[in-house]
């Protein structure tokens, strides 16, 4: 059966400074996995998505993430947080892109 | 960009009322998806929706729940008698292919309050 945990239900950094967002998967098959933001009254929107062609993955507004088999994770990161990144976040496992697993979210909170 | 609408935003009921929820997917969509958020809860899968039939669902998705596509371009989620519990976020989603991987795109969803 697949999974995901994120691991932060809330992180929050200043403006400038690196994110990292936490997520760990599990799966029988080898998945894929996405990351999704949701600003406030907004729907879902892809950030990025793993294809197995390439280990880091870059997605939009500076995002990118590592798929690490050996530790299951699939962690968020961006240099440099900017105020229009505070937003819900999740992590998501697929075995068949069909049924999506959704993770419980991080809020991001930004401060100036 | 094309995206997915849904409508409305905010829909109130009684316990025991039915609901529609509605959703006009990306036009050239084949394969389409509900899912709920409870208030402080996770995104939960509910149902996909292919070729006129259900392809999968989960055990959150039982008879009181029912989806139709009733012409080409909506879809919808409906709720038989709404309980108190069915208060959520409901969001409608929608992909072109199959490919393992292809993303699924979200509308902003419709948050249902049973009183």
């Amino acid at each position: 059966a697949q999974s995901v945990t994120q691991l932060d239900s809330h992180v929050s950094v200043s403006e400038g400074t690196p994110v990292l967002l936490r997520c760990n998967y599990s799966s029988s098959y080898s998945p894929s996995l996405f990351w999704y933001v949701q600003h406030p009254n907004k729907g879902l929107q892809l950030l990025l998505k793993y294809t197995s062609a390439a280990t880091l993955v870059k997605g939009i507004n500076g995002f990118e993430a590592e798929f690490k088999k050996s530790e299951t994770s699939f962690h968020l990161t961006k240099p440099s947080a900017h105020m229009s990144d505070a937003a819900e976040y999740f992590c998501v496992v697929s075995e068949n892109n069909n049924d999506m697993r959704f993770g419980a979210g991080t809020r991001l909170t930004v401060k100036p | 960009e094309p995206e997915v609408t849904q409508t409305p935003s905010h829909q109130v009921t009684q316990m025991g009322q039915e609901v529609i929820l509605h959703c006009v997917p990306i036009s050239n969509h084949l394969y389409f998806y509900w899912y709920r958020q409870i208030l402080g809860q996770k995104v939960e899968f509910l149902v996909s929706f292919y070729n006129n039939e259900i392809s999968e669902k989960s055990e959150i998705f039982d008879d009181q729940f029912s989806v139709e596509r009733p012409d080409g371009s909506n879809f919808t989620l409906k709720i038989r008698s709404t309980k108190l519990e069915d208060s959520a976020m409901y969001f409608c989603a929608s992909r072109d292919t199959w490919g393992s991987y292809n993303e699924q795109f979200f509308g902003p969803g419709t948050r249902l309050t049973v009183l």
